[in-house]
Parts: C-alpha cells; structure tokens; sequence
C-alpha cells in the first residue's frame, strides 16, 4: 500500500508570493490534515479535512488555506510568503480523523520543504 | 500557549541502556496520547499509543506511562539500540476536536 505522497518536496520562494502544495492520502483514507514544523515549535496543526469539509483550525493567519477534493486529495495555499513562513510542512492521512483511538493512527508524508526569500 | 511540554531537547543514552522521554500537558480534556519518531528527511511515524483510561502500555521495547494526575507521560526504550536515535514527539488530543497538539521534540541519541 503506498504511503502518504506530498509534492513538491522543496520549494523556493520570495516574499509576497504564493504558494501551493499537494497531499495524496493513503488509499482509502478519508481524513487529512496539515502540520508546520519550524525548529524549536514543533509540529503546529494547520487544519483537518474530511470528506471535503474543514472540521478543525490551527490558530494560523487567514493567508494560510486549504482544500480537500472528493477523491480525498488535499491542497493547502499560502498567499503573500512571509520570511516566517519557512518550514516543513507536513501532510498525515487517516481512515477518520478520530483522534481517540488505536485503530485511527495518523500516518505522514515526507513534507514539502518551503524557503522564503 | 504551549499545552504539551517537552522540557528536555536532547538526551543522550549509551546502547542497552533506557531511554526515557518525558512530556507534560496542561489541557485536561486530552484523553488520547501518542509518541512519534522522526529521522531528518523523513514525515513522522507513529510508535505507541496510551488512552487515558490506562496507565500503562506497552510495545516490544517501547512503553508508555501515563500519570493523569499529574498530566504527565512518558517514553521508555529498553534497550535502547543506536537506530533509535531520532526525535521524538508526543502528541495529545481530545475527542471530536479531531486535531493533536504535539510537543516541542526531544531529540535522542543512543551512543555505541
């Protein structure tokens, strides 16, 4: 079974510009949701989707969005680039989003490396 | 707001010793708690789940411990073996926010 792709894996960027990136789930997985990972925060959760609706936000800038299709694909985009935004973005797929059990792990991409000029 | 602690960024073991992680929270409607491992280049994946209804679970060389009164949990690798060196993060949630917050890191190295 393959695993969670995310393209692009890098990406460069220069302030103001936008920027969007990919995530396939596992097949099957209905659930997506996207982290930030900068050095010293950790992962930040972004947001989650499931069967083309957000359920759940992370307390991050309006410039920051996203999209779920009805093959369960995921896009997130982040328009007018700040320096600040430089970081490893991390796509996880699961069968439900229930975060409350064993049987519901969330399984990651390699996440798309993003520089901000 | 950082509602899961990883107060330690590094720790280093020597090989077949343990290894324990720690990670404190402070909301106390999380009631699922989960460790991930994280080698450079690579996404995080999952090693081991608790729910707040246990204590305690185990996996091979991996056991979580949980102290609810205290809102703290931990890591522990025995033995801890020179491929588990990675970072390591826990994560907590809460049902039907169908979100996990996750710590900060702590990043392990087992020396040969």
């Amino acid at each position: 079974k393959a695993g969670v792709t995310q393209t692009p894996r890098y990406l460069i960027k220069t302030r103001g510009q936008q920027v969007t990136l990919s995530c396939s789930p596992i097949s099957g997985h209905r659930s997506v949701s996207w982290y930030q990972q900068t050095p010293g925060q950790g992962l930040q959760f972004l947001f989650e989707y499931f069967s083309e609706t957000q359920r759940n936000k992370g307390n991050f800038p309006g410039r920051f969005s996203g999209r779920q299709f009805s093959n369960s694909r995921s896009e997130m985009n982040v328009s007018t680039l700040e320096l600040g935004d430089s970081a490893l973005y991390l796509c996880a797929s699961s069968l439900w989003g229930g975060t409350s059990s064993s049987t519901d792990t969330q399984y990651f991409g390699p996440g798309t490396r993003l520089t901000v000029l | 707001d950082q509602q899961v602690k990883q107060n330690s960024p590094s720790l280093s073991v020597q090989e077949g010793r343990i290894s324990i992680l720690n990670c404190d929270y402070t909301n106390s409607m999380f009631d699922y708690f989960l460790w991930y491992k994280k080698y450079p280049a690579e996404g995080p994946t999952f090693l081991i789940s608790i729910s707040s209804i246990k204590d305690k679970n185990e996996d091979g060389r991996f056991t979580v411990f949980l102290n609810k009164s205290a809102k703290h949990l931990s890591l522990h690798i025995v033995p801890s073996q020179p491929g588990d060196s990675a970072v390591y993060f826990c994560a907590a949630s809460a049902s039907g926010t169908y979100k996990y917050i996750f710590g900060t890191g702590t990043r392990l190295k087992v020396l040969a």
